[in-house]
């Protein structure tokens, strides 16, 4: 177990629909990052929030948001879904977030978007 | 943009072999390097890293390499197991992407008894 918790695991939903995935990070990281992961493809970064600020941005479509709350929960809303956001959202934590330190992530056990 | 390449994408050995994964980066400031191991379905797991200030570092049966100078890093695994079998991905922190990790593709390493 990482820490991270995730929730849903599993969620089938319709093209064209709004969803949330919702991330709590390991107690005492400040980072929160996600990734996206579709079949065949590797571990694409989204973005990553620091402490409630957005910190950088990776290949996160316009239709996809994300906003990290005061107690460093965060939640990925994707809306407007379309067959190919299907895939395994893995939201993951770092103590650290400012800075090249070099920082180990710790990844959550995903959530699984089956679009229809 | 800033990316992280990984060869091969599938590696299949005997048990007892040893495997070699190899990835190159393109931001000469990145300086930390991770490996991680993905069994099907679960989430990465981080397996060993390095920072740029180390050529070498070893735990086990596993063993990573750095060359700054040439952007490459590669993973070792030596006397491969069944339970090797899994994705493995390299990452490097990219300036660009924060405190982020950027991940290669990934390597799909099959070993059979």
């Amino acid at each position: 177990d990482s820490g991270v918790t995730q929730t849903p695991k599993h969620l089938i939903t319709a093209t064209g629909q709004r969803v949330t995935l919702r991330c709590s990070p390991r107690s005492g990281d400040l980072s929160v990052y996600w990734y996206q992961q579709s079949l065949d493809q590797g571990l694409q970064f989204l973005i990553q929030y620091y402490n409630g600020e957005e910190r950088a941005k990776g290949n996160i479509l316009e239709r996809f948001s994300a906003q990290q709350f005061p107690d460093l929960h965060s939640e990925l809303n994707l809306s407007s879904l379309e067959l190919g956001d299907s895939a395994l959202y893995f939201c993951a934590s770092s103590v650290e977030g400012m800075g090249l330190s070099g920082n180990t992530i710790y990844f959550g056990e995903g959530s699984w978007l089956t679009v229809v | 943009g800033e990316n992280v390449e990984q060869h091969p994408s599938t590696l299949s050995v005997q048990e007892g072999d040893s495997a070699v994964i190899k990835c190159t980066y393109s931001d000469s400031a990145s300086n930390y390097f991770p490996w991680y191991k993905q069994e099907l379905g679960k989430r990465p797991q981080l397996i060993i890293d390095i920072r740029s200030n180390v050529g070498e570092k070893k735990d086990q049966r596993i063993a990573v390499t750095l060359n700054k100078t040439a952007k490459h890093f590669s993973l070792h695994i030596t006397e491969t197991q069944p339970e090797d079998s899994a994705v493995y991905f390299c990452a490097a922190s990219m300036k660009q992407a924060g405190t982020a990790l950027i991940f290669g593709k990934g390597t799909t390493l099959s070993v059979s008894s």
